[in-house]
């Protein structure tokens, strides 16, 4: 099975802050790695589809970068409605892997 | 619109099977893959499994001695069943079409 190692697990940064969460797979696993933001109570919202391929109605302040093993998910530039939890997903096989999580919040 | 809702029980018996069904519409199963995740209470999400556009399954490995995932494509109706559940099945249970779209989820708890 394919691990994904997410970091960091707590981020704590200011409003206008620039903002990398990383994820390491134990495997290639080509581009095929997603990006989801969840909040509170809610279901997962997916913001990055295909390392780096922004899905509809996200802000363009939200981008990925990455391939094969190392993957990036980067806010340019980080808003009060940004703070929640993001997860990494890998779907190269047949099933999936996500990250453990990284819970952003302000300073 | 897409959309997607869970149903099942709140509260699951220990050694009992977990039956849960995902309805869905604005799509169909036979062109869109259904995958079920889950997230204990305060942990994160754990993939459990997915039924595929074809009708074949892929199963967590860690789950999948306990687990099956069917559909009936005229009700637009995705099925989970799992047993011999445990306090370590306690979690919120969502479908999601092919990470896209999620519905609300449900949340399980098992305890007697």
């Amino acid at each position: 099975d394919i691990q994904m190692t997410q970091s960091p697990s707590f981020l704590s940064a200011s409003v206008g802050d620039r903002v990398t969460i990383n994820c390491k797979a134990s495997q290639n696993i080509n581009k095929y790695l997603d990006w989801y933001q969840q909040k509170l109570g809610e279901a997962p919202k997916l913001l990055i589809y295909n390392t780096n391929s922004l899905h509809t109605g996200i802000p363009s302040r939200f981008s990925g970068s990455g391939s094969g093993t190392d993957f990036t998910l980067t806010i340019s530039s980080l808003q009060p409605e940004d703070v929640a939890t993001y997860f990494c997903l890998q779907h190269n096989s047949g099933s999936w892997t996500f990250g453990g999580g990284t819970k952003l919040e302000l300073k | 619109q897409v959309q997607l809702k869970e149903s099942g029980p709140g509260l699951v018996q220990p050694s009992q099977t977990l039956s849960l069904t995902c309805t869905v519409s604005g799509f169909s199963l036979t062109s869109n893959s259904v995958h079920w995740v889950r997230q204990p209470p305060g942990k994160g999400l754990e993939w459990v499994g997915a039924i595929w556009s074809g009708g074949s399954t892929d199963y967590n490995s860690a789950l999948k001695s306990r687990l099956s995932i069917s559909r009936d494509t005229s009700k637009s109706q995705v099925f989970l069943k799992m047993n011999s559940l445990q306090t370590e099945d306690t979690a919120i249970y969502f479908c999601t079409r092919r990470g896209y779209n999620w519905g609300q989820g449900v949340m399980v708890t098992v305890s007697s």
